[in-house]
């Protein structure tokens, strides 16, 4: 159980493009999900949370009009990379939590397998 | 921010040798986790402990929380190839779920 599938694994596009990334709850509910950004050989970075049905909220220094978040439903989350420029290059990882979890599993989160964003 | 500091940042041992990773941190915590990521792959949750607790068993893993001194270790015992990966420990501070993730350290286990 508590899968999280993450599409696509891989994307290479030409700069000024936009991306979209979705991330998928495939046997529970979540109405919280977590995107985050990784560079190579380092740890990972929060870049926003994502509510169902209201505003994600988005870590200092995060630009919401170039990472757009919506998380229309209980099992899909997605993050849209805008006019995508080579900085933008990176492996995007997102996360969800059991919204019907008790206790300690409560506060695990399960992630997908990231997706690498390559823009050129 | 980050806010965990991990150590060693990298650690190379023998199949059935131990390993031990340690990770400090800087702010009270409700808990402490720690994850484990295959290269170029997302994370899997290994364990929990909770900042009442002082340790944790779950397999070939044992955890330890020293909330005076804001740090934990993971043992891994009777290491075995496979084990090799980047181990991250992760503290959820708040109300909001969100976990700050410390640096990683790299385990590689040689046959």
């Amino acid at each position: 159980g508590a899968v999280v599938s993450q599409h696509p694994s891989w994307v290479i596009c030409k700069s000024g493009t936009s991306v979209k990334i979705e991330c998928r709850s495939l046997d529970f509910q979540a109405t919280t999900m977590f995107w985050y950004r990784q560079f190579p050989k380092q740890s990972l970075m929060l870049m926003a949370t994502s509510n169902e049905g209201s505003k994600a909220t988005y870590e200092q220094g995060v630009e919401k009009d170039k990472f757009l978040i919506n998380h229309a439903s209980l099992t899909l989350s997605t993050l849209t990379v805008t006019s995508a420029h080579p900085e933008d290059s990176s492996f995007y990882i997102c996360s969800a939590r059991d919204a019907r979890a008790t206790a300690r599993a409560k506060n695990i989160q399960y992630f997908g397998a990231g997706t690498r964003l390559s823009v050129l | 921010s980050q806010q965990g500091e991990e150590d060693p940042q990298a650690l190379s041992i023998q199949e059935g040798e131990n390993a031990t990773m340690n990770c400090s941190y800087k702010t009270s915590i409700n808990n402490l986790q720690w994850y484990r990521q295959n290269s170029g792959r997302g994370l899997v949750h290994l364990i929990l402990i909770r900042s009442n607790e002082r340790e944790k068993h779950s397999g070939r893993l044992r955890v330890t929380l020293d909330t005076s001194k804001k740090s934990s270790s993971l043992l891994i015992t009777a290491s075995r190839a496979a084990d090799t990966a980047s181990y991250f420990c992760a503290t959820d501070g708040s109300n909001t779920g969100k976990l700050i993730f410390g640096q990683g350290t790299t385990l590689q286990v040689k046959p």
